[in-house]
């Protein structure tokens, strides 16, 4: 079985910019998690999206948006780049929303977003 | 609010050494507790997990971890690293119960194992 994939790999954009960010979760996960992980730190919880809707947000500000799709897959948005939004995006999948001890994160590659 | 502080930044041993990476959480209520791993080049992968019962956790590849409430630690152990074992562990815990899944993470471990 695939696991969660993320596109693109690397990308690289300029400050005011706009970016979508992809991810594809394990068949059969509904819920899709978002982290961002600046270097030298852990990841940072945005978003959690369940059934395709909102289930939690992190402290980041209105730049950053999602949505999740009718077949699970999601998309992460930020618009007006800045600087420091440089940072390895991380997808993670799990069967349903929650803190249970069936429902573990499953983490992909991540996307390397470098803004200049 | 959630956190978890991993006090060793960066860890340097030679092969066969033990290894101690310690984790404390704050937190009010219950949690599930998590140790990840993330391999040079690789994606984060779960070492192990402990959600309830023997607070003595074993994972992949020899490491355990010992949940100790009374200190609200975590900590990672192996007895005899090698050197594939190089790699930055990261700490992280959740809300049991919890409708959102949401992990705070630790900022991480880097550890470097010398031949």
């Amino acid at each position: 079985d695939a696991g969660v994939t993320q596109s693109p790999t690397h990308l690289i954009k300029t400050r005011g910019q706009h970016v979508t960010l992809r991810c594809s979760p394990i068949s059969g996960h509904k819920s899709v998690s978002w982290y961002q992980q600046v270097l030298g730190q852990g990841p940072q919880f945005i978003f959690q999206y369940y059934e395709k809707e909102e289930r939690g947000r992190g402290n980041f500000p209105d730049r950053f948006s999602a949505r999740q799709f009718p077949n699970y897959s999601s998309e992460l948005n930020v618009n007006a780049l800045l600087l420091g939004d440089s940072a390895l995006y991380l997808c993670a999948s799990s069967p349903a929303s929650g803190g249970g001890p069936y429902n573990e994160q499953f983490f992909g590659p991540g996307t390397r977003l470098t803004v200049l | 609010a959630q956190s978890v502080s991993q006090h060793n930044h960066h860890v340097i041993l030679s092969e066969a050494a033990s290894l101690e990476l310690g984790c404390n959480y704050s937190y009010g209520g219950t949690v599930n507790l998590f140790w990840y791993v993330q391999y040079p080049g690789q994606h984060l992968q779960l070492l192990l997990k402990y959600f309830s019962g023997d607070p003595l956790v074993k994972g992949i590849k020899g490491f355990e971890a010992e949940f100790i409430k009374s200190k609200f630690s975590f900590n990672l152990r192996k007895p005899s690293v090698q050197w594939s074992d190089t790699a930055e562990y990261f700490c992280a815990v959740n809300a049991r119960g919890s409708t959102l899944g949401r992990l705070y993470f630790g900022r991480g471990t880097q550890l470097t194992v010398w031949p």
